[in-house]
């Protein structure tokens, strides 16, 4: 039971440059969520996904975009990097809305 | 927009001793309060949780209070040892969707 994984863990982009994040969970979680982390700062939600088939925006959604794959796998893309992208992403997930969230490991982006 | 303040934002005590973190919230419709453990390097970890219709939840030696009136909510850990230190987060349900607004984080050092 590996819980939320998260890949890659590292990443270095060039500006202009696009990639994926990738997020699968194992605990057939409903709800699946794409933070980002900045230093002094909380955790600001990117997109996040209530159940399968849908998804909505979060707090920060801008030049960001996702994809419910299934109910395993939630993608985050950014199609255009840019230097104000450079943070540390985690995928989360949750059996409803209100209930605990479980955190993958982290994807630390510097975009260059 | 809705926002949670949470202070402080550095908090050293005592090994033994109490510490307090104490989180304010706008949306007055916010009816979940977990707390999140994060340690240097680490994913967030749900440490406790208060839902709306309760005052105050124990487990062990740390402790949540919410006041709903005055729109707060504090972590309370007693007899701190070495392995409490960490950063803490405080986070509010917005509305009665499925965002969490977080708070930016108290950085908790234990002294020996």
């Amino acid at each position: 039971n590996a819980g939320v994984t998260q890949t890659p863990k590292f990443q270095v982009l060039k500006t202009g440059q696009s990639m994926t994040l990738q997020c699968a969970q194992d605990m057939n979680h409903n709800s699946m969520y794409w933070y980002r982390q900045d230093p002094g700062m909380g955790l600001r939600l990117i997109y996040y996904s209530a159940s399968e088939g849908t998804t909505d925006k979060g707090e920060v959604p801008n030049g960001y975009n996702v994809s419910r794959l299934n109910k395993r796998e939630f993608s985050l893309r950014l199609e255009s990097a840019a230097p104000s992208q450079t943070s540390v992403y985690f995928c989360a997930s949750s059996e409803l809305g209100y209930t605990e969230a479980f955190f993958g490991q982290g994807t630390r982006l510097t975009v260059v | 927009g809705e926002n949670v303040e949470q202070h402080p934002s550095t908090l050293s005590v005592q090994e033994g001793d109490s510490a307090v973190i104490k989180c304010t919230y706008s949306d007055s419709a916010s009816n979940y309060f977990p707390w999140y453990k994060q340690e240097l390097g680490k994913r967030p970890q749900l440490i406790i949780d208060i839902r709306s219709n309760v005052g105050e939840k124990k487990d062990q030696r740390i402790a949540v209070t919410l006041n709903k009136t005055a729109k707060h909510f504090s972590l309370h850990i007693t007899e701190t040892q070495p392995e409490d230190s960490a950063v803490y987060f405080c986070a509010a349900s917005l509305g009665s969707n499925y965002q969490l607004i977080w708070g930016a984080g108290t950085k908790l050092i234990i002294k020996p």
